[in-house]
């Protein structure tokens, strides 16, 4: 089935040590999303891609970085993480960006920073 | 302002009782789009429903229905004879045409139907 897969969907870190978190969709859509979700609170956007054009949240720290080197796949980059940085993070892609495309995501990565 | 209020934290509810999750938004664009989706307890949020702001028209899909009301700035989800799997977490959402289908989530209200 086409659909959205992140790997690993459990990652544990260093504070401090990067970290790449991984999104692949088999959609062939043309906006990869990444969002943020801490515990009890809604998703929050970091930055997507439209095809190759990176568009970055104003409030997105610099601390994350994102690179989409195809079609398929996007990575999360945290440089340094830091204890405020552990999360569930959601990868979504939709077919174009705007109107009423509808976002599907993938199952997310729990990430646990030590 | 841009932004969607989900008042009610949490809801718990008996299986085949019906229940309503509200939602409330804000924004001061003409063109608009709402949306909910579920987040069940494996964290994946599955897309329910979509609907511009031209488009008023309630939607009934089984147990679902959805009622969108501009005078009011609402657009609430309600779920008829409630089942123990509709147990999840559910976002209203918001976006626009040029912010690139940024979804600007509500807080979520998390339902609990026991059986």
């Amino acid at each position: 089935d086409a659909m959205v897969i992140q790997n690993p969907r459990y990652q544990v870190t260093q504070f401090g040590k990067p970290v790449t978190l991984s999104c692949s969709q088999t959609l062939n859509h043309n906006v990869m999303y990444w969002y943020q979700q801490k515990s009890s609170q809604a998703p929050k956007l970091l930055f997507h891609y439209y095809d190759k054009d990176f568009n970055n949240e104003a409030d997105t720290p610099d601390n994350f970085q994102s690179r989409r080197p195809n079609t398929s796949f996007c990575f999360l980059d945290i440089r340094s993480p830091g204890l405020g940085d552990a999360a569930m993070y959601l990868c979504a892609t939709s077919r174009e960006a705007g109107r009423n495309n509808e976002q599907f995501f993938g199952p997310g990565t729990r990430l646990t920073v030590l | 302002a841009q932004k969607v209020t989900q008042a009610q934290t949490e809801i718990s509810v008996v299986e085949k009782e019906d229940v309503t999750l509200d939602c409330v938004y804000e924004t001061r664009d003409t063109t608009y789009y709402l949306f909910w989706y579920k987040q069940p307890p494996s964290g994946e949020l599955v897309f329910l429903i979509r609907r511009n702001s031209f488009d008023e028209q309630n939607e009934i899909s089984g147990r679902y229905s959805w009622n969108f009301q501009k005078s009011t700035s609402s657009f609430n989800f309600t779920i008829t004879a409630s089942q123990v799997v509709d147990s999840a977490v559910y976002f209203c959402a918001l976006s626009f045409y040029n912010q690139g289908g940024k979804l600007i989530f509500g807080q979520g209200t998390e339902l609990s139907v026991k059986p």
